[in-house]
């Protein structure tokens, strides 16, 4: 199974801040047909994970540009600026590339 | 707009099975994947397996072969998993969520306790 190592595990932010997650997967995510299936999602307490960003950069519908998701092969980042307070919870990494999709343990956001 | 509506929390033996709705709505049913994820405290987000509507056809972690069982009724847009044998380490929130390589969609969850 492709191994999915988010860091940090927990990370604390000011309102307006900016911060980067990072996500290392344990093989190459480009899949034969050319895409890379790396996703973001943002689970907020109590809720069901949403997804906030696909193929690496690509923002789902409605979400903010303030999201912003980079990266390549095995190496990808998120970036969220001027955090809101809205903002808050834990970030998971996930990839669909290669069965099983696998996720990240998580990176939660605090205000500090 | 898209609908994923789950079934409520089971409170179940050990030893016996569980089986958990999902039902869709908003969006051509037979057109997009679901899928069945599993989330623990301790183990975090774990992919059960896949099933296209329109075809029947699945795949499975291995993980959950012999566990888990997808299934869907395409009269009335809703996905099944059964879950069989249940041990406390079945113990989870299960969600179901639409798509392929990317999950766009979620259901609200369920929780499922296995305990005597």
């Amino acid at each position: 199974d492709v191994v999915m190592t988010q860091t940090p595990v927990s990370l604390s932010v000011s309102l307006g801040g900016q911060v980067s997650i990072s996500c290392r997967s344990s093989q190459s995510l480009v899949h034969n047909n050319g895409n890379t299936y790396l996703s973001w999602y943002l689970q907020k307490p109590g809720q069901s994970p949403q997804l906030l960003i696909y193929k690496v950069s690509n923002r789902f519908s409605g979400i903010s540009d303030r999201f912003s998701g980079s990266g390549s092969g095995t190496d990808f980042t998120l970036k969220i600026s001027r955090v809101e307070p809205d903002d808050l919870g834990v970030y998971y990494c996930g990839q669909g590339t290669q069965y099983p999709d696998t996720f990240g343990a998580g990176t939660k956001l605090e205000l500090k | 707009q898209v609908q994923l509506q789950q079934s409520g929390a089971e409170l179940v033996k050990p030893g016996t099975s569980v089986k958990l709705s999902c039902k869709a709505s908003g969006y051509t049913f037979t057109s997009n994947h679901m899928n069945w994820i599993k989330q623990t405290t301790g183990q975090g987000l774990e992919w059960i397996g896949i099933i296209n509507p329109g075809s029947g056809g699945t795949s499975y972690n291995v993980k959950f072969k012999g566990k888990a069982t997808l299934t869907v009724d395409k009269s009335s847009s809703t996905a099944f998993m059964q879950l069989s044998s249940l041990t406390p380490e079945d113990s989870a929130v299960y969600y179901c969520a639409r798509g392929f390589g990317s999950f766009a969609y979620w259901g609200q969850g369920t929780l499922v306790t296995v305990s005597s």
